[in-house]
């Protein structure tokens, strides 16, 4: 069945990069776009890019200058990587399925980021 | 990017009709999804393409509009049901509402 599972370290200091893997299975990267979206604790949800089946990916305008969104299709993984990374940048983040269309049929559990020294 | 307006909470009593208004700021045709998220949870989706119901999800939930204006009820609510809704549109650059907080009355 379909799953995705985001992992990497849930504390970043200050100013520091961000890197987080999202592992899929139960279908193909290069047949489904793979999003980024993430939640600060208690608020709401923020789009913050995509990888296309093709391998090109988009950014967030507000975050395309510190964010990278790559991919490992013979590992069936999607990586994150962000840097200058501040109080803000505090929240849960999610990978997720997009379907034809654009919708996000499937998300993975998410994984909490802490920024602090 | 196109920004969408949810009102932000509503009370509700099971047994009730509910309906959450999503509005963008420009046309969005019909590109627009909703979404269900219970604390501690990830999203689930429940209606996608403005008006259909995604798997599994029970026919209590629907979902209406196109353009600008959009709709998400559900009839007869149940307790279960008290979540936070976003609506989320894929026309271009992908952008959620601020989410519509269920609460029981």
């Amino acid at each position: 069945q379909v799953q995705l599972k985001e992992s990497g370290p849930g504390l970043v200091q200050p100013s520091q990069t961000l890197s987080l893997t999202c592992t899929v299975s139960g279908f193909s990267l290069t047949s489904y776009n793979v999003h980024w979206v993430r939640q600060p604790t208690g608020k709401g949800l923020e789009w913050m890019g995509v990888i296309w089946t093709g391998g090109s990916t988009d950014y967030n305008s507000a975050l395309k200058s510190r964010l990278s969104i790559s991919r490992d299709t013979s590992k069936s993984q999607v990586f994150l990587k962000m840097n200058s990374l501040q109080t803000e940048d505090i929240a849960t983040y999610y990978c997720a399925r997009a379907n034809l269309n654009g919708y996000f049929d499937y998300w993975g559990q998410g994984v909490m980021v802490t920024v602090s020294s | 990017d196109t920004v969408l307006t949810q009102s932000p909470a509503l009370a509700v009593s099971p047994g009730e009709r509910v309906t959450i208004s999503c509005r963008a700021s420009e046309s969005v045709s019909t590109l627009m999804h909703w979404y269900q998220q219970k604390p501690g949870q990830q999203p689930k989706l429940l209606i996608y393409k403005a008006s259909n119901l995604a798997s599994g999800v029970p026919a209590r939930f629907s979902g209406s509009g196109s353009g600008t204006d959009f709709t998400f009820t559900i009839d007869p609510v149940e307790a279960d049901d008290i979540a936070t809704y976003y609506c989320h549109q894929s026309w271009n650059s992908p952008t959620f509402g601020g989410g519509t907080k269920l609460e029981l009355k």
